[in-house]
């Protein structure tokens, strides 16, 4: 089965910087990623998805790259805020197969003000 | 839309005992999902269904079982609890054909097994 590591220290950053998260994976290259956002005693909450062709996707103050090469996927947050702050969730899947996503550990990211 | 519903918020059970959780969309998605998440561990997943009436095991089937008789509901049964089940349960549904693959998940179910 895959296996993901994401470091398992929170990342304490100041308001307003950028904050970076790694996902790293071993064995299968997956063909597709997704990021989640999980607040305490809460879901899961989707984020975004990159897939194995795409280097970088981005939406608003959130971009994630995919190296296929390193098996890792890098996650900021630019200009991050407070209410930024929460445990963030990578999920890899192989092609054409949506049912079969596995899911990391998180990281916890605490931005003070 | 409610989205994704989870009952029971909480529940104690002793070991050997019985009980369902239950799991029901508003979505009309076909996909329907039910994960384990344990503390410092990523979200494991039991079962998963296409539809109704097909299901498939997971990563970490063994104690469960469920059933899909709607495309609304998908309960997960408990058999003989054991203090290893002691987790919160996730149920998610997708949409077939999203192209993100985008999980919705319901707020949990915090089950501990004394």
């Amino acid at each position: 089965s895959q296996k993901i590591e994401q470091n398992s220290e929170a990342l304490n950053i100041q308001e307003g910087k950028t904050a970076t998260l790694t996902c790293n994976y071993t064995n299968y290259s997956p063909a597709y990623l997704q990021w989640y956002r999980q607040d305490p005693g809460r879901g899961p909450v989707f984020l975004l998805l990159i897939r194995e062709n795409e280097k970088e996707k981005r939406k608003e103050r959130l971009k994630v790259t995919f190296d296929t090469t390193l098996k890792q996927s890098l996650f900021h947050i630019t200009a991050s805020q407070p209410a930024d702050s929460a445990t963030y969730l990578c999920a890899l899947a192989p092609l054409y197969n949506f049912n079969k996503f596995y899911f990391g550990s998180g990281t916890k990211l605490n931005v003070k003000p | 839309n409610a989205g994704v519903t989870q009952t029971p918020k909480f529940r104690i059970l002793k070991i050997g005992q019985s009980m369902t959780l239950q799991c029901a969309q508003d979505m009309n998605h076909n996909y329907m999902y039910w994960y384990r998440q344990d503390p410092g561990m990523g979200l494991k997943l039991i079962y998963y269904s296409v539809g109704a009436g097909i299901t498939d095991k997971g990563e970490v089937p063994n104690g469960y079982n469920v059933s899909r008789s709607t495309t609304e509901d998908f309960p997960l049964r408990l058999e003989l609890a054991a203090p290893s089940q002691t987790s919160v349960y996730f149920c998610a549904s997708r949409r077939q054909g999203a192209n993100t693959g985008e999980l919705f998940f319901g707020e949990g179910s915090r089950l501990t097994v004394l």
